[in-house]
């Protein structure tokens, strides 16, 4: 079975620009969230998907959204991008979303260079 | 006090000996605790979960949790330079609200095995 894919797997914009990043998750998962990783650090969590709805939000800014579509793929959109948004963006799936036992597996991530 | 906190390290060992890493988390009710292995330029993957008090065994790798210490290991027997990489320790949050299930990462415990 596939795994997590991302898409694409390298992105160079410049400050301003808007950006969107494509998540499939693993078939028959219907839970996907969002971290960003910068250098050095763990991945911090941005948003979470279950049955197309929100269910969970960090700590960014508005200028970060996302959406999940009905065969469950996500999107997210980051505005008015900005230098300390390069990172590497990870997608992670889960078969349902707000159970404490619920293990996330992590597609390839998407490299975003902002210049 | 952060949520989840690892050493960073870097933690060498010689090839063949048993490399511990450690954890420790802040919420007392937690409830799930999983470890990733990150390569470099790659993204996490999952290899322990544990859920319950004691010793958890999968091949080299043994994960231990005391929830009364709030702390959580993972031991690597007889350490390969292949298993270099960074190891990622993360809690789900159990608290409600807009971030309930979301994983916290701690920074990550780089580990390098030398021949």
């Amino acid at each position: 079975d596939a795994g997590v894919t991302q898409s694409p797997t390298h992105l160079i914009k410049t400050r301003g620009q808007h950006v969107t990043l494509r998540c499939s998750p693993i078939s028959g998962h219907k839970s996907v969230s969002w971290y960003q990783q910068v250098l050095g650090q763990g991945p911090q969590f941005i948003f979470q998907y279950y049955e197309k709805e929100e269910r969970g939000r960090g700590n960014f800014p508005d200028r970060f959204s996302a959406r999940q579509f009905p065969n469950y793929s996500s999107e997210l959109n980051v505005n008015a991008l900005l230098l300390g948004d390069s990172a590497l963006y990870l997608c992670a799936s889960s078969p349902r979303a707000g159970n404490l036992d619920n293990e996330q597996f992590f597609g390839p991530g998407t490299r975003l260079t902002v210049l | 006090q952060k949520e989840v906190e690892q050493n960073s390290g870097p933690l060498s060992v010689p090839e063949g000996a048993i490399a511990s890493l450690n954890c420790t988390y802040s919420d007392r009710v937690s409830q799930s605790f999983f470890w990733y292995r990150q390569y470099s330029g790659k993204s996490p993957e999952l290899i322990m979960s544990i859920y319950s008090n004691g010793d958890k065994e999968d091949g080299r790798f043994t994960a231990q949790l005391n929830k009364a210490s709030q702390y959580v290991s993972l031991l690597i027997r007889d350490s390969q330079p292949s298993d270099s990489a960074t190891y990622l320790c993360a809690v789900p949050r159990s608290a409600g609200g807009t971030s309930y299930g979301k994983l916290t990462f701690g920074q990550g415990t780089i580990l390098t095995v030398h021949p």
